[in-house]
């Protein structure tokens, strides 16, 4: 039972255009939601958090985006650089526990 | 400097052997995870365990079984292996609730 949903596996995107990636989660419970990059090979790297407390959260190039009543959150990337192709994974918690469940993830492709 | 290292980083073996991934972590965290990416890449929990202690032990065959010497490493051991354990193993850890640090993985391939 997938509580966190990325519905789009794959993304292509040119260089210095907006990414956009997007996560639905069905457990109302969460409270803490997690962004992950991933290079093959690689474990994944933590990007952003947001707490259900806010609506934004903006670090340099990437934003995420929280809509609780429709229990969706959204990545932005601006500008997308070819470094950014990698697999991006949607996470969520609640914060009190330390249990994450991850969303399928989302291949993101820059082209030049 | 290696935040949360894992060995091997690939393991081929033959259905029915024993084999073990080991875990460790040098950021100080008190929390650790293995979690499993299956063919489907979705990552999921399997065990945690805080301070030696296990917290979370989801629904997994009791063929898998972890490990805690101590806070900073994390084993995960296998019987009896099947083909349906062919997957990525990624070890992570955590000092509370949220970011959790993950390992490099490691590639099981059972033949």
């Amino acid at each position: 039972d997938q509580q966190v949903k990325q519905n789009s596996p794959s993304l292509s995107v040119q260089e210095g255009r907006i990414s956009i990636l997007n996560c639905d989660y069905t457990n109302s419970m969460f409270d803490y939601f997690l962004w992950y990059k991933k290079y093959p090979a690689e474990g994944p790297t933590f990007l952003i958090s947001i707490s259900s407390i806010k609506d934004k959260n903006e670090d340099g190039r990437f934003t995420v985006f929280l809509n609780k009543s429709a229990k969706h959150l959204s990545l932005h990337i601006v500008p997308s650089q070819p470094g950014d192709s990698a697999v991006y994974f949607c996470a969520a918690s609640v914060i009190s526990d330390y249990k994450l469940s991850f969303g399928a993830g989302t291949t993101v492709t820059v082209r030049a | 400097d290696t935040a949360v290292s894992q060995t091997p980083k690939y393991l081929v073996t033959q259905m029915g052997n024993d084999k073990s991934i080991k875990c460790e972590q040098n950021l100080g965290h008190d929390t650790m995870y293995w979690y499993k990416q299956d063919s489907k890449k979705f990552l999921k929990i399997m065990f945690s365990y805080n301070n030696k202690e296990l917290i979370i032990n989801e629904t997994v065959p009791n063929r898998f079984s972890p490990k805690s010497p101590d806070k900073a490493h994390l084993n995960l051991h296998i019987n009896s292996l099947e083909l349906g354990d062919s997957a990525v193993y990624f070890c992570a850890s955590s000092q509370t609730h949220g970011q959790q640090y993950f390992g490099p993985g490691t590639r099981l391939t059972v033949t």
